[in-house]
């Protein structure tokens, strides 16, 4: 079954700074990867997604790459602000495949 | 419309009781899945639901963990003879299909075993 694996497992940067969170896949079948963002006490929700037909996908400060021969996939956040810190979820599955999480990223902005 | 929504927000039971969460899905969703995460860690399959297929049981943890799916839509998880190791949350979540498509999430049941 698919396997996810996700680093690092916290990431402090400065407000302004660049953060990149990096995933790799096991499942060569796996063609969608979401990215979920779930603040403390909250629940986990989407960001972005990017299925393997594409390889970037951009969303203001955020952008997703994904490289398919080499199975791996990152979320790069540019310019980041205080509230984007929170714990960052990678994730991936194919048609009719579970959905399967990496072991999460908390991401720490200081001002 | 309505999101995801779980009952109850939390439940507090003692070692060795059976609990039941329930989890109401976003309306025409064929897929619903279950996760487990326990404090300050990941989001553990549990097991899915697809229709009317038969269910990805391959997460559940042990033989005292079971789900149902009435109807295609609302699904109940038990955990019978709980245990401290069990506490955590529950989360569910639901999508128009399973696999890649958007999951929605519930806000979860936080599950206390004193």
């Amino acid at each position: 079954g698919e396997n996810v694996e996700q680093h690092p497992s916290t990431l402090s940067v400065q407000e302004g700074d660049s953060a990149v969170i990096k995933c790799t896949y096991s499942d060569s079948a796996s063609n969608y990867f979401p990215w979920y963002k779930q603040e403390l006490g909250k629940r986990p929700q989407l960001i972005i997604d990017i299925r393997s037909n594409v390889g970037e996908k951009k969303d203001q400060r955020i952008a997703v790459t994904l490289n398919k021969t080499a199975k791996h996939f990152s979320l790069h956040i540019t310019e980041t602000q205080p509230e984007d810190s929170a714990v960052y979820f990678c994730a991936a599955s194919g048609v009719f495949q579970k959905l399967v999480f990496g072991t999460g990223t908390r991401l720490l902005v200081s001002p | 419309g309505a999101g995801v929504s779980q009952s109850p927000s939390n439940k507090v039971t003692e070692k060795g009781k059976d609990v039941e969460l329930r989890c109401d899905p976003i309306s025409g969703h064929t897929a619903l899945y279950w996760y487990r995460q326990s404090l300050g860690q990941g989001l553990e399959f549990l097991i899915y639901f697809q229709g009317n297929s038969a269910p990805d049981k391959s997460g559940l943890p042990s033989d005292r963990f079971s789900a149902e799916r009435t109807g295609g839509s609302v699904s109940t998880l038990t955990i019978q003879r709980t245990q401290q190791e069990d506490s955590a949350v529950y989360l569910c979540a639901s999508s128009v299909s399973v696999g890649n498509t958007e999951a929605f999430f519930g806000q979860g049941t936080r599950l206390t075993v004193v």
